[in-house]
């Protein structure tokens, strides 16, 4: 079936312009979690949604980032008054739910910052 | 948290075994390893988890310790697709991985 999709695949914007990236899981998957990877660095965990729990958002950085996740599917993460230090790969994984399922990962979205 | 200890990078040849070692001495008793890899500039891909037992799949064995401290992850017959940075995550509650800087491996011809 379909893996997990992201969209656009590359963002260029300007300093201090917002900007929305959405992804779309597995169907039928009932977690999502949002990542970033600087240029070089490791995995940085974001935000995770669980079903109709309340969301973990203990890895975003700043009050400029935010995510929703509609009807328990799509996710847009969105990012507000952007910065050039926020020029990253952005990564959507997906999960059947279960405590130690594993992730699958989409190909992200490279937002560049100008 | 438990962390995890990677080397930097390692060269394997192409067609041999590539055993990638991985410590977590202060791994709790209900964390499994998790293995994942990163290609360039794609999405990482989920390889094979365990928690006490060793464990095999069609792409690779992994093999963890009595005292569960740490661990190998094993390509049998590395080809050069596999070059990628591999990561070994100690999986914490609440399901999100911690990635690491994760070991650069190299199979050369």
């Amino acid at each position: 079936g379909a893996g997990v999709s992201q969209s656009p695949s590359n963002k260029v914007t300007e300093k201090g312009k917002d900007v929305e990236l959405r992804c779309d899981p597995i169907s039928g998957h009932t977690a999502l979690y949002w990542y970033r990877q600087s240029l070089g660095q490791g995995l940085e965990f974001l935000i995770y949604f669980q079903g109709n729990s309340a969301p973990d958002k203990s890895g975003l950085p700043s009050d400029r980032f935010s995510a929703e996740r509609t009807g328990g599917s799509v996710s847009t993460l969105t990012i507000q008054r952007t910065q050039q230090e926020d020029s990253a790969v952005y990564l959507c994984a997906s999960s059947s739910g279960t405590s130690m399922s594993e992730q699958y990962f989409g190909p992200g979205t490279r937002l560049t910052v100008t | 948290d438990a962390k995890t200890t990677q080397p930097t990078s390692m060269d394997c040849a192409e067609g041999r075994a590539a055993n990638l070692p991985c410590n977590h001495s202060t791994i709790s008793g209900n964390e499994y390893v998790y293995w994942y890899r990163q290609i360039h500039s794609q999405g990482p891909q989920y390889i094979i988890h365990g928690l006490k037992n060793n464990e095999t799949n069609e792409m690779a064995s992994l093999i963890i310790t009595e005292d569960r401290k740490s661990s190998t992850l094993i390509l049998p017959h590395a080809t050069l697709r596999d070059t990628a940075v591999y990561y070994c995550i100690v999986r914490e509650y609440g399901n999100k991985l911690v990635f690491g800087a994760g070991t650069i491996l190299r199979v050369k011809s």
